[in-house]
């Protein structure tokens, strides 16, 4: 049982790229969750998700993008990456909706 | 919009001290309160409160609940280095949204 794992630890990308930062749970969640993480400013929630097919905005949703083809995978999208996008990024799965939420081990990303 | 401040945004003890960190919340459709505990990597989580004034102990760490005046406290006793970490206090209202945090450290 693996819990929350996602890919990669660390990325570095230059201003415009694009890239998909990978999150996967095997214990059959239905709630999933990206949060970035930013100096002084607690998580905030970009997107969620409420099982397969389902996807809705957080609190700080533009310029990402997710899907939810499966109940085990919620990959998140930067479509054009920025320096404000600069982060540690964090994926969570829960049973429910919201609630307890069990976290990755996040990912490091630099936009230069 | 929905809003979570903890307070004191940081402080700094020694080994064998009490702690006590604030969480004030408001929220529109509050289920419950979480508290995490964040040491340079991933969240992991402490407690869940729903209901005011029953307190849930784990070891050495308690929380409460106030559900009229809307906030929470975390109570740390006979602090250990160990406890030095970030301390993150989340509303869930169908959605989690947490507070910037408050750093501890413990010295020895």
């Amino acid at each position: 049982n693996a819990g929350v794992t996602q890919t990669p630890k660390f990325q570095v990308l230059k201003t415009g790229q694009s890239m998909t930062l990978q999150c996967a749970q095997d214990m059959n969640h239905e709630y999933m969750s990206w949060y970035r993480q930013d100096p002084g400013m607690g998580l905030r929630l970009i997107h969620y998700s409420v099982g397969a097919g389902i996807t809705d905005q957080g609190e700080v949703p533009n310029g990402y993008n997710v899907s939810r083809s499966t109940t085990e995978d919620f990959p998140l999208r930067l479509l054009s990456a920025a320096p404000s996008q600069t982060s540690v990024y964090f994926c969570a799965s829960s049973y429910g909706r919201a609630g307890e939420q069990y976290f990755g081990p996040g990912t490091r990303l630099t936009v230069t | 919009e929905d809003k979570v401040v903890q307070s004191p945004l940081s402080l700094v003890v020694h080994e064998g001290d009490t702690v006590t960190l604030n969480c004030s919340y408001e929220v529109t459709n509050f289920r419950s309160l979480l508290w995490y505990k964040q040491e340079k990597k991933a969240p992991t989580f402490l407690f869940m409160l729903t209901s005011s004034g029953i307190e849930k102990k784990s070891g050495r760490l308690s929380s409460i609940l106030d559900k009229k005046e809307l906030f929470s406290i975390l109570n740390i006793t006979a602090t250990q280095t160990g406890d030095s970490a970030v301390y993150l206090c989340a509303v869930d209202d169908y959605k989690l949204s947490f507070g910037a945090g408050t750093t501890v450290t413990v010295r020895a």
